[in-house]
């Protein structure tokens, strides 16, 4: 059985460096073709990717927030962090990861989310 | 990036309707073409891949068609917990982008 469930902080102020960590179980980060995604919903507003991260290390980013992310892997933890630098008020969302097979496939079991709000 | 249109935004519909969800993209993605099924405060639901596949455990009522830019998804019959937001996403090329969402409503 999959599952995905992430964490970190559910407040931050504006300029801070948010970290999330995506911890799963009933995959491996090592097997031949996973792959794990990160994907944020504001309130009321439509998904997002954000960034994922491949078994082979392979990593690609929205370009949209290209400089701001960094996804790492470890996989002796089972989890996948993403960090977003520079949090703004805009960056207030629920932010999810996903499990994926194959390049070209879709993400097929999800976590939960966190609600990050971003405020002074 | 290949920006994706789904129409209409807002659906009305009645329980035992039928009802087709429609998700255009902007540039060919063949058939990279995946629905999600999300509910208030829930993770989305993987409905339909490959624009055609049925996932697993997903009701035969769901069916999804199409190649290229244009999509469908199909609900046959509507059921009470079929009212929901649903999202195409296309995973041709990067960046992976999500349509708006169509927001199905229970008239």
């Amino acid at each position: 059985q999959i599952t995905l469930e992430e964490s970190g902080p559910t407040l931050m102020k504006p300029t801070q460096t948010l970290t999330l960590t995506c911890t799963f179980s009933g995959f491996s980060l090592s097997t031949n073709g996973v792959g794990v995604g990160w994907f944020r919903q504001p309130p009321g507003k439509a998904l997002e990717w954000l960034a994922l991260i491949y078994w082979d290390d392979d990593k690609r980013y929205s370009p949209s927030l290209d400089n701001r992310l960094t996804i790492t892997r470890d996989t002796s933890k089972n989890q996948v962090s993403l960090t977003m630098t520079n949090m703004d008020p805009v960056d207030t969302a629920t932010y999810s990861c996903a499990h994926k097979i194959g390049r070209g496939k879709p993400f097929d079991f999800w976590g939960q989310g966190t609600l990050v709000t971003v405020s002074s | 990036d290949i920006q994706l249109t789904q129409s209409p935004s807002f659906l009305s519909a009645s329980v035992g309707d039928r009802v087709t969800l429609t998700c255009r993209a902007s540039e060919n993605v063949i058939n990279y073409l995946a629905w999600y099924q999300q509910k208030p405060g829930k993770a989305p639901n993987l409905l339909i891949y490959a624009a055609s596949t049925l996932q697993g455990g997903v009701p035969s009522r769901f069916s999804g068609s199409g190649s290229g830019t244009e999509f469908t998804l199909t609900i046959s019959s509507l059921q009470p917990e079929d009212f929901a937001t649903y999202y195409c996403q296309q995973l041709s090329s990067y960046p992976i982008t999500f349509g708006q969402g169509t927001r199905l409503d229970i008239k």
